[in-house]
Parts: C-alpha cells; structure tokens; sequence
C-alpha cells in the first residue's frame, strides 16, 4: 500500500545531532500524526496536524518540532536529538470526521548513539 | 496514562482456535478501534465499533463494546498462522478530536 510513506526506514544518529524523519501521504487527508512506539508504553502521540499550517502536541511533545506546509507532507524534526528518542516513529494520516480510521506507514527505525 | 489497557499481553494458541484478547479504558469514548500490527510493519485497522454499539463483525472478527464496564473484546474464530501479530485497541475519547490513545497490545502467536 503506497498511500503513505515514510523514510528514511532506519537511521542511526548521535547524540545532539539534528534529524528529520519524513512523511508523505497521497490520500489528500485533513489529518496528519506522528507516534513513537517504545516497548512497555504501546504507541504515544508526539504532533498532529488538522490541516496544512495547523498543528497541535500530542502527549510526548517535548524535543520535537513539526511542520505542515503542505497537505501531503508531515516532517518531524528532533531538533537535538537525545538517547531516550530511540525509538520506532509512525506517521499516520485520516479524514477526520472522528468515525474514520487512520492509516500508518510502515514506520522509521530511529538509534541515537 | 494510557486509555486502553489490553488483556492478555501475550497469547499463544493452535491453528483453528479461537483467540479473544480484552480491553479497558477509563473515560467515555466516541468509537474504539482495534489495529494489527505484522513484525516490522506498520499498524493495519480491523474494526471500529462506535459507542452506541455493543458487538460488530468483519469477516472472522467480532468486537463486543461494554461502556458500562468500559471494556471491550476481539473475537478471532479459527485463527490461521497468518494472524500471528500485535493487536492493539484504541480510543477515540470525547473532545478528543480525532486522537487515538493506544493500549499498549497483545501479542498473539498462532502456530502451525
């Protein structure tokens, strides 16, 4: 399913570096999300985004930054990275509408050194 | 603290049982939502019961959606090697506006 993509899959950074993870969807959905999955604590919001320029923290913000200049395009941005942002990064995107499900992509693999 | 809480966290079965795995929140909720998530993949939706709805079925899937106990259950009928994965339970929550709140899964290995 190509609907969305993320990249790059897996990534191997050190401490204190600068990295985006990327997230592309063709679906044209309203909303956009970035998780992170950690053994022990299931799947965590860190953003979302309603719409392009409309974005809002999820419940583990804090080190991240988003962006959404366009509609199709949902970029995270650890902007000093850190040991405890190992982790596994979904994106997801959906309609909205509350009834509709949300679609994930396959996930970036993300160790920082 | 996480909204949906899934019970077992580990199951392991036979081909052609049945598998049910549980889940329970803490607060109303608009709909629940049950994803399987394949070793290394991305998670797959399932099913969504909304909740002024107390079972659905898909295929060899039924849901059971309990607000008065604030639990819910996946019923998987004759489980196939193939349905080996995560399955995860999350809410909707009212005002949540669209956010999902993940349990943290059960992980249901089927074998052969």
């Amino acid at each position: 399913d190509a609907g969305i993509t993320q990249s790059p899959r897996y990534k191997i950074t050190e401490t204190g570096r600068q990295v985006t993870l990327m997230c592309h969807q063709t679906w044209s959905h309203s909303y956009m999300f970035w998780y992170r999955q950690d053994l022990g604590h299931g799947l965590r919001l860190i953003y979302y985004s309603a719409a392009a320029d409309i974005t809002d923290k999820g419940e583990v913000p804090d080190g991240y930054v988003v962006s959404r200049s366009k509609t199709e395009n949902f970029p995270l941005t650890l902007e000093s990275a850190t040991r405890s942002q190992t982790s596994v990064y979904f994106c997801a995107s959906g309609p909205g509408g509350g009834d509709q499900p949300q679609h994930f992509g396959d996930g970036t693999r993300l160790s920082i050194l | 603290s996480q909204q949906g809480e899934e019970d077992p966290q580990a199951l392991s079965i036979q081909e052609g049982e049945n598998a049910t795995m549980n889940c329970s929140y803490k607060t109303s909720i608009n709909n629940l939502q049950w994803y399987r998530q394949n070793s290394g993949r991305g998670l797959v939706h399932l099913i969504l019961i909304r909740s002024n709805e107390r079972e659905k079925h898909s295929g060899r899937l039924r849901v059971t959606l309990d607000t008065s106990k604030k639990s819910s259950s996946l019923l998987i009928t004759a489980s196939r090697a193939a349905d080996t994965a995560s399955y995860f339970c999350a809410t909707v929550f009212r005002g949540s506006n669209y956010k999902l709140t993940f349990g943290k899964g059960t992980l249901l290995t089927v074998n052969p």
